[in-house]
């Protein structure tokens, strides 16, 4: 596929159950970031890949979450002992350097914690 | 608080109007990007501004910024109704390490 692709679209969970959400990057692009949009914080910034260097955890809003990149490419987001709080919409993006350059948006995982 | 600001929360024109969104922000940036979003799901580039440019142009958008003000607009010029959306403004700071710091958007309505 040409753009960014996340999966799976919609996931609905019981409060206390861990969740894995997936991010694939537009192929060739070498920065991936991960978002998130709620209600009531509207969109936040998660945390960046720049290639293969180990990621700023510091904007993940605790530390039940979690991210890797392997290989340089496909992206999980993992949110351990969910929370009604982590209800939201998960988004990714890619760029093909880095910040400096446009990021394109996967469509999202809508998140709903029960 | 958000790093980017729209200006107005909510627009409704009608179409054929042009529609003007204002985008102000507080820090030094690198680049500023214009989105749009349908429905609540995937954000759409529009166009990206650098820090050392002043207007940019795509189609019937225009986008100018104004580093001493801080600021920044999107003209639509020739509304259709499938312009209907919120529109967002986000910066990305120099070393990128933040990611991009989104507003709040603002949503624009066009009557048919």
């Amino acid at each position: 596929g040409a753009g960014v692709s996340q999966s799976p679209s919609n996931k609905v969970t019981e409060k206390g159950k861990d969740v894995e959400l997936r991010c694939d990057p537009i192929s060739g692009h070498t920065a991936l970031y991960w978002y998130r949009q709620s209600l009531g914080q509207g969109l936040e910034f998660l945390i960046y890949f720049q290639g293969n260097s180990a990621p700023d955890k510091s904007g993940l809003p605790s530390d039940r979450f979690s991210a890797e990149r392997t290989g340089g490419s496909v992206s999980t987001l993992t949110i351990q002992r969910t929370q009604q709080e982590d209800s939201a919409v998960y988004l990714c993006a890619s760029s093909f350097l880095d910040y400096q350059e446009t990021q394109y948006f996967g469509p999202g995982t809508r998140l709903l914690v029960l | 608080s958000q790093q980017g600001e729209e200006d107005p929360q909510a627009l409704s024109i009608q179409e054929g109007e042009n529609a003007t969104m204002n985008c102000s922000y507080k820090t030094s940036i690198n680049n500023l990007q214009w989105y749009r979003q349908n429905s609540g799901r995937g954000l759409v580039h529009l166009i990206l501004i650098r820090s050392n440019e002043r207007e940019k142009h795509s189609g019937r958008l225009r986008v100018t910024l104004d580093t001493s003000k801080k600021s920044s607009s999107l003209l639509i010029t020739a509304s259709r109704a499938a312009d209907t959306a919120s529109y967002f403004c986000a910066t990305a700071r120099w070393g990128g390490a933040d990611g991009l710091t989104f507003g709040k958007g603002t949503h624009l309505i066009i009557q048919p």
